[in-house]
């Protein structure tokens, strides 16, 4: 069965921290894997890695494919209140367009 | 370019009662998805439709969810009858198939509060 797992589930951070969020994933067919940032409405999408664009990185966010050990990470420098959020992982199943998301993780960053 | 609309925002109905959510995709999105998200959690894939197929709809409750979309465009997903643990938001979302980017056009939601 697919699977993708966040870790950690929930985290609190001061401003200017750096933080890593984690994603690991075990799925027939991999094809791409996307971050998105869920505030209180729905999600927003951050970045798509595939196999042909293992890094990414839009100012202070950043993310990071290892398709050999099939997981993901994605990095904010200099955290500010307005990241806090949760952070979604998912991934595609090539061939079908199906998306599985994990359980996310939740920032919370203190002023 | 209009994004996802879903209606209505917000419902709150009794246990045994019965609801009906409507999402119309961006224009053009071949690939439409329901997913439930309960509070805390990640979204979970309720059905997947291409056009007006069924591709995937391993997930959904069929004794009491019910879903279509009709001509390929709007889509209507139905509780009948609503449980308790079918609290949730319900979320559409829209891809276009075969685009590079992959990405997931979601709507803003339908809450679902049973009491």
């Amino acid at each position: 069965e697919d699977k993708v797992v966040q870790s950690p589930l929930s985290l609190v951070v001061h401003e200017g921290d750096t933080v890593t969020l984690n994603c690991s994933y075990e799925v027939t067919n991999f094809r791409s894997l996307l971050w998105y940032k869920q505030e209180k409405k729905a999600p927003t999408f951050l970045f798509m890695l595939t196999s042909s664009g293992i890094e990414k990185k839009s100012g202070r966010l950043s993310s990071i494919l290892d398709k050999k050990e099939l997981f993901s990470i994605l990095n904010i420098t200099a955290t500010q209140t307005g990241d806090s959020a949760v952070y979604l992982c998912a991934v595609e199943n090539e061939g079908t367009y199906k998306y599985i998301f994990g359980t996310g993780t939740r920032l919370k960053v203190l002023a | 370019e209009a994004g996802v609309a879903q209606s209505p925002r917000y419902k709150i109905i009794e246990k045994r009662q019965s609801v009906a959510f409507w999402c119309n995709p961006i224009s053009g999105h071949a690939t439409l998805y329901w997913y439930q998200q309960i509070l805390g959690q990640g979204p979970k894939l309720l059905i997947q439709f291409q056009n007006n197929g069924v591709v995937d709809d391993s997930q959904l409750p069929k004794d009491r969810f019910s879903a279509e979309r009709l001509k390929g465009v709007d889509s209507t997903l139905k509780i009948q009858p609503a449980k308790l643990e079918d609290s949730a938001v319900y979320l559409c979302a829209s891809s276009l198939e075969g685009l590079s980017t992959g990405e997931l056009f979601f709507g803003e939601g339908s809450r679902l509060t049973v009491l």
